[in-house]
């Protein structure tokens, strides 16, 4: 089965600027996560979807953050204004359900580096 | 908050030996746990779970061992390879309030190193 898809693998942007990234989960899965991960760190949860609807944003920051799930497939997330502090992986995962007491599958993320 | 943590940043061991990685956590809500491997590069790969009903679970070449009462994982991996260099995570899983989404919230994971 094919994997969590995520694009693109790197980008470089000034600070100021807008960036977006997409993910197409795993078929079929109707949970789907952003989580963001710098250098030396765990993955932060920034988002989480079910289906084409938030089941929770509660560490997005909702001030240059967005994301949406339109289709309850395919999802993008947005910033702008990017920061410096934004420069990080942002990886995106799937899962059969909300639960969650089941594996979630990620991909392979986005580099991000903000200068 | 609470948070899920490890003890050791790093960890290096000589090819052949076992390997123990050791990972605390706080949230006593917390039921389902998961190690995850991430190689340089690449996206966190599932490698066992267990289930708080459970002490220990074994898999090909790993096992888990979880002890609720002290709140603690181990990820064991036998006979370690050149292959199993990586960053692990233990990663919890739980519901912030009743009847919400459950999330799955991760450690700051351990840089296993392998020595020829």
């Amino acid at each position: 089965e094919a994997g969590v898809a995520q694009s693109p693998r790197y980008k470089i942007i000034e600070k100021r600027q807008s960036v977006a990234f997409w993910c197409n989960p795993i078929s079929g899965h109707a949970t789907l996560y952003w989580y963001q991960q710098i250098l030396g760190q765990g993955p932060k949860l920034l988002i989480q979807f079910q289906n084409n609807g938030v089941v929770d944003d509660s560490q997005l920051p909702k001030d240059r953050f967005s994301a949406e799930r339109l289709k309850g497939v395919d999802s993008t997330l947005k910033i702008q204004p990017a920061k410096l502090e934004d420069s990080a992986v942002y990886l995106c995962a799937s899962s059969l359900s909300r639960q969650m007491n089941t594996e979630a599958f990620f991909g392979q993320g986005t580099r991000l580096t903000v200068v | 908050g609470e948070s899920v943590g490890l003890h050791l940043p790093t960890l290096s061991v000589q090819e052949g030996d076992n390997s123990i990685i050791n990972c605390a956590y706080s949230n006593s809500a917390s039921d389902y746990f998961i190690w995850y491997k991430q190689e340089s590069g690449k996206g966190p790969q599932f490698i066992i779970d267990i289930r708080s009903n459970m002490d220990k679970r074994q898999g090909q070449r790993v096992t888990v061992l979880l002890n609720k009462t002290v709140k603690h994982l181990s990820l064991q991996i036998a006979a370690t390879q050149p292959g199993d260099s990586a960053v692990y995570f233990c990663a919890e899983n739980w519901s912030p309030h009743s009847g919400s989404a459950r999330q799955l919230t991760f450690g700051s994971g351990t840089q296993l190193t392998v020595l020829p």
